[in-house]
């Protein structure tokens, strides 16, 4: 059973260039979640989506951070005219959604990219 | 604000027995997890609490008091490949699914 899958690994991107990060979730998951993780820091919830809703968008800066998780296909964060303090790993985590939103679900987590902005 | 408080750092032997202490004051609880994360990989699921007492899996027990606010990770057998940062993160509300994480407890057990 593959569990949540991450690409790019690695991203180079110079300042001011697009980054667009990727995320398939464990087969059966339906709710997915991004956190940030700086050096030396703890993760930080950025935003959490079912399919097509954004549900929970607290932790995501309001400018050029974007997501989605269409009908089809995988979930895209997107940083747009990056910056050197968006250098940081970005994981992806799914849970299944069986709670329907009572309770709580277990989260896990991909492998994460780590994104560097020269 | 929110507030989740592990050591920066332990540091322990081979077959012996740690304990990683969590504290929490957060605006809402609806349960505690930890995970295990090596260098550069994912976080991996360790254990969930949501009520008090200790839950046993293994070399692996996970402890919770909601009155106090706290909970501990404690690992028996130590090998060397539990060298890791051990994550506590608080669930605050029901249907509101995100995680508050702490900055996470690094383990180094040496030979």
């Amino acid at each position: 059973n593959a569990g949540v899958m991450q690409n790019p690994r690695h991203l180079v991107r110079r300042r001011g260039q697009e980054a667009r990060l990727r995320c398939s979730p464990m087969k059966g998951h339906s709710h997915v979640y991004w956190y940030r993780q700086l050096p030396e820091e703890g993760l930080k919830f950025m935003v959490y989506l079912q399919k097509e809703n954004i549900i929970d968008e607290s932790g995501m800066p309001k400018e050029r951070f974007s997501a989605e998780f269409p009908k089809e296909g995988p979930s895209i964060l997107r940083i747009q005219q990056v910056v050197r303090g968006d250098s940081a790993a970005y994981f992806c985590a799914s849970s299944p959604g069986e709670s329907g939103g009572v309770g709580t679900d277990t989260q896990y987590f991909g492998p994460g990219t780590r994104l560097t902005v020269l | 604000g929110q507030n989740i408080d592990q050591p920066t750092e332990m540091t322990a032997t081979e077959g012996a027995i740690v304990q990683i202490n969590c504290t929490y004051q957060t605006s809402g609880f609806n349960g505690l997890f930890w995970y295990q994360q090596h260098a550069g990989e994912a976080p991996t699921f360790l254990s969930y609490n949501v009520l008090d007492g200790l839950e046993e899996k293994g070399r692996f027990s996970s402890f919770l008091s909601r009155s106090k606010g706290y909970s501990y990770l404690l690992l028996k057998e130590l090998q060397m490949k539990d060298s890791a940062s051990y994550l506590c993160a608080v669930i605050l509300n029901t249907g509101f699914q995100k995680l508050v994480f702490g900055t996470g407890t690094r383990l180094l057990v040496s030979p």
